[in-house]
């Protein structure tokens, strides 16, 4: 079984810039998440999505972070315009949902430098 | 609202030797999940044990084992005859199984585990 894929593995950016990651969840998993992780810490949730509908971003900097789940499947992330405190990896994780008994499978995440 | 507390920034071991991890955690809810997950450098969270609230029962992964102690709201890891493949970040985490963030998972900050050969 193919795992959650996502891409790029590493991107550099200025501030002020635009960025987009993009992920693939395992198929047939409903439920998509994803979390930042700033170095030193553990993930902090972003957003999940429930099939193409968002279930929580309360935690989700709107004035310039956006998010979409087209179709229920693929995921993109896009943040616009960086700023250096975006520095971080950003997980992707799917799972067939969000019940108790569920298990949430991870890529191996973006690393975003903002120089 | 939710915390996960890992005391343990890091940690070390000697080969075949066994370690412990600490994990504090804070709710107000009687039934939860809680995660020890293991991160390597790839960066991949991988799954090492799971422990549901409700179980008194601790759970047993092959080398792996936690002792869950429900009303210290207390989380360790153990992990026997350590190897040198064991060395990675290791991240508590409380998963929440009830409304409108149902499903997330709350991270501590991790532990860095290193294998001393």
């Amino acid at each position: 079984e193919a795992g959650v894929a996502q891409s790029p593995r590493y991107k550099i950016i200025e501030k002020r810039q635009s960025v987009a990651f993009w992920c693939n969840p395992i198929s047939g998993h409903a439920t998509l998440y994803w979390y930042q992780q700033i170095l030193g810490q553990g993930p902090k949730l972003l957003i999940q999505f429930q099939n193409n509908g968002v279930v929580d971003d309360s935690q989700l900097p709107k004035d310039r972070f956006s998010a979409e789940r087209l179709k229920g499947v693929d995921s993109t992330l896009k943040i616009q315009p960086a700023k250096l405190e975006d520095s971080a990896v950003y997980l992707c994780a799917s799972s067939l949902s969000n019940l108790r008994n569920t298990e949430a499978f991870f890529g191996q995440g973006t690393r975003l430098t903002v120089v | 609202a939710q915390t996960v507390t890992q005391s343990q920034p890091e940690m070390s071991v000697q080969e075949a030797e066994t370690v412990t991890l600490s994990c504090t955690y804070d709710t107000s809810e009687s039934d939860y999940y809680l995660f020890w997950y293991k991160q390597p450098p790839s960066r991949q969270m991988i799954l090492v044990i799971r422990q549901e609230a409700y179980k008194q029962q601790n759970a047993t992964e092959n080398r792996f084992s936690v002792n869950f102690q429900k009303a210290a709201k207390s989380f360790s890891l153990k992990i026997s005859d350590s190897q040198l493949g064991d060395a990675a970040m290791y991240f508590c985490a409380y998963r929440l199984l009830y409304g409108g963030s149902q499903g997330n998972l709350i991270f501590g900050k991790g532990t860095k585990l290193s294998v001393k050969p």
